[in-house]
């Protein structure tokens, strides 16, 4: 498998539930990403890792939990979600060193409808 | 704060049509400019992307965009549109850091 794949690609879950989105890439990268795509909003960073440690926490919710827990893996614990958490999800990853300049390459994403 | 600004939520454009979407971004220096394409279904996929050097980049797909410090844009173009060009268009700033900023996104509708 090439790329950067994630799943499920679709989550539907009630507000009490605990579920988690993973995403793998395979292409060598050391820096991940997670993002939230909402209908007619600009993409949102919501995390970053590289060479798994944190850089990033862009004022996210504490429902949301994110584990690297080597290069090629990253989660998204998610519990006690709201409706408006509802949106696509996409994980990217770059090469990355000491910047977030490089390319970013992006999965398909997930697509969660929380009830 | 920086920000990136697509003033066309969408555009129709007819097949074999050139196209133009606009990108203006605020910052006070010069950053690193993107352009992302979206197909339905799908993540972005990078279109090109400008650092330094010559103001006019080339892309992937027959796609090229010209950064103008003079008016803080970065809009590309493409003289020829294909029905497969339908999709979301995203414009992208990283001044340096992890925090690269997205555009709203402007939607391409392409008619035959």
């Amino acid at each position: 498998e090439t790329g950067v794949t994630q799943t499920p690609r679709h989550l539907v879950m009630g507000m009490t539930n605990k579920k988690s989105l993973k995403c793998e890439q395979h292409l060598g990268h050391n820096a991940m990403y997670w993002y939230k795509q909402s209908a007619k909003k600009p993409l949102e960073l919501m995390f970053v890792y590289n060479f798994k440690e944190q850089t990033e926490n862009n004022s996210v919710p504490s429902r949301f939990s994110p584990e690297c827990p080597n290069s090629s893996h990253l989660f998204l614990h998610l519990h006690t979600l709201q409706p408006e958490d509802s949106a696509l999800y996409l994980c990217a990853s770059s090469q990355e060193g000491a910047g977030g300049t490089d390319t970013q390459y992006f999965g398909p994403g997930t697509r969660l409808t929380v009830l | 704060a920086q920000s990136v600004t697509q003033p066309d939520i969408h555009i129709t454009v007819s097949e074999g049509a050139s196209l133009e979407l606009r990108c203006n971004y605020s910052y006070g220096a010069t950053p690193y400019l993107f352009w992302y394409v979206q197909s339905p279904g799908q993540g972005l996929q990078l279109l090109l992307k400008y650092f330094s050097g010559d103001t006019l980049v080339q892309g992937i797909k027959g796609f090229e965009a010209e950064f103008k410090r003079s008016q803080s844009s970065f809009n590309l173009r493409k003289p020829s549109v294909h029905w497969s060009d339908a999709a979301e268009y995203f414009c992208a700033v990283n001044p340096g850091g992890f925090k690269t900023i997205f555009g709203a996104g402007t939607r391409l509708f392409v008619k035959a």
